[in-house]
């Protein structure tokens, strides 16, 4: 059974940084691109970044292009995303997620975890 | 990028009615690379459709999909009450993207 477990987020004061983690089981986790997916509070989804399976290729949303960087460890079984120069718009509830099999480029969200809030705000 | 626009913003309908949830692209999607998410409150979006119309796994048939170009849809047979909930498009042809979603609500 896939299972996706986020962890990491946080409240940070503006300007700030935050890392967060999604620990991958139930899959082979180096054959599969994975994304990090988020949702403002009652508002709707917004793909951030993607990452290919051996993590040599990354994407980015405009919005967070030189700010996010997306990496993971393969021998962890781990996705990362790290968070800088945070703003008041970056809170939301933020979802890894497994893409479709096969790809290196953003596909669609087969499988998401439960995600994990980031509040920015003074 | 494209934007994808969903209508109607709310569907109220009773069960064992059909719905049909719309999305349309600003520009043509690739490949008909066009996805389906529910998503219920306080819970992660779940995927019911891929390709356009490709069922995801354990997604029941009164969930299809149809549509290519600029045009798609999503039509759910038979409603029941379980099936109240935030409804979203997604296209992967070019930089993913979401539409704004479409609240169903079950009478």
């Amino acid at each position: 059974e896939v299972q996706l477990l986020e962890s990491g987020g946080d409240l940070v004061q503006p300007g700030g940084s935050l890392r967060l983690s999604c620990a991958a089981f139930g899959f082979t986790f180096s054959s599969n691109a994975m994304n990090w997916v988020r949702q403002a509070p009652g508002k709707g989804l917004e793909w951030v970044s993607g990452i290919s399976g051996s993590g040599y290729t990354t994407y980015y949303a405009d919005s967070v292009k030189g700010r996010f960087t997306i990496s993971r460890d393969n021998s962890k079984n781990t996705l990362y995303l790290q968070m800088k120069s945070l703003r008041a718009e970056d809170t939301a509830v933020y979802y890894c997620s497994k893409d479709r099999p096969g790809v290196t480029t953003p596909h669609y969200f087969a499988y998401w975890g439960q995600g994990t809030l980031v509040t920015v705000s003074s | 990028e494209i934007v994808l626009t969903q209508s109607p913003a709310t569907l109220s309908l009773s069960p064992g009615e059909r719905a049909t949830l719309s999305c349309r692209a600003s520009l043509s999607v690739t490949s008909s690379y066009l996805a389906w998410y529910q998503q219920k409150p306080g819970q992660a979006p779940r995927l019911l459709i891929y390709d356009a119309s490709g069922r995801a796994t354990g997604i029941p048939d009164r969930f299809s999909g149809s549509g290519s170009g600029t045009d798609f849809t999503l039509t759910i047979s038979r409603l029941e009450p379980e099936d109240s909930a935030v409804y979203y498009c997604q296209q992967y042809g070019s930089s993913p993207s979401f539409g704004q979603g479409t609240r169903l609500e079950i009478k």
